[in-house]
């Protein structure tokens, strides 16, 4: 499996955006990136995924490097509810399993 | 919007005793997963089933797990004898994918395990 590496904590102002960096320089041609974020007490949530292409949605969007080898996560305007930890990840190729690393805990400061 | 759900939110059991743990992934889902967290630790996958019968499992999953779908829409998770370090919340989750790679997983809430 390709490898990730993501800062362990990051903050953020209240209605700031914030850029989630990851890094993933054995990444292969197939593999796609995906996100997902765990708030306090609940199962991990599904964010945005994406292969070559910046991908958008309600929730966020994701920018990939040309070369692929890292890529950011933005939310355009963090609230307190965004107080999360952020996974950066890329499934195994034949099964889909998402393996989970320890993340980036994001904090929002009001 | 369609959920994953969990059921109960929270077994206590006694060391050596059998549990199952029961969830319900959205229905036109093909691919199913469970995972644990103990506390203040990562996410740790443990298996994925898919056509029923287990597709990938990880070192956790030894004998004393399995996993069954004895009908069309429950999923489960069974230890045999439970263990001390068995104590963490259990997530399932399900997602509708091919087995390829870009399908997202959805989750349930969990099942917070405490073995006493």
């Amino acid at each position: 499996d390709a490898k990730t590496t993501q800062p362990n904590s990051m903050e953020s102002n209240e209605e700031e955006p914030v850029h989630l960096p990851c890094n993933h320089s054995t990444i292969s041609g197939t593999d796609y990136i995906h996100w997902y974020r765990q708030l306090p007490s609940q199962g991990p949530e599904y964010v945005i995924h994406g292969l070559t292409s910046n991908v958008n949605n309600r929730m966020a969007s994701l920018a990939i490097a040309e070369d692929r080898k890292s890529s950011t996560l933005i939310l355009h305007r963090a609230t307190l509810r965004d107080a999360a930890v952020y996974y950066c990840i890329l499934p195994t190729y034949n099964n889909n399993d998402m393996r989970f690393g320890a993340g980036t805990r994001l904090t929002v400061k009001p | 919007e369609p959920e994953v759900t969990q059921t109960p939110s929270h077994q206590v059991t006694q060391m050596g005793q059998e549990v199952i743990l029961r969830c319900v992934p959205i229905s036109n889902h093909l691919y199913f997963y469970w995972y644990r967290q103990i506390l203040g630790q990562k996410v740790e996958f443990l298996v994925s089933f898919y056509n029923n019968e287990i597709s990938e499992k990880s070192e956790i999953f030894d004998d004393q797990f399995s996993v069954e779908r004895p009908d069309g829409s429950n999923f489960t998770l069974k230890i045999r004898s439970t263990k001390l370090e068995d104590s963490a919340m259990y997530f399932c989750a399900s997602s509708e994918g091919s087995g390829r790679v870009d399908s997202p997983l959805h989750f349930g809430n969990g099942t917070r395990l405490t073995v006493t």
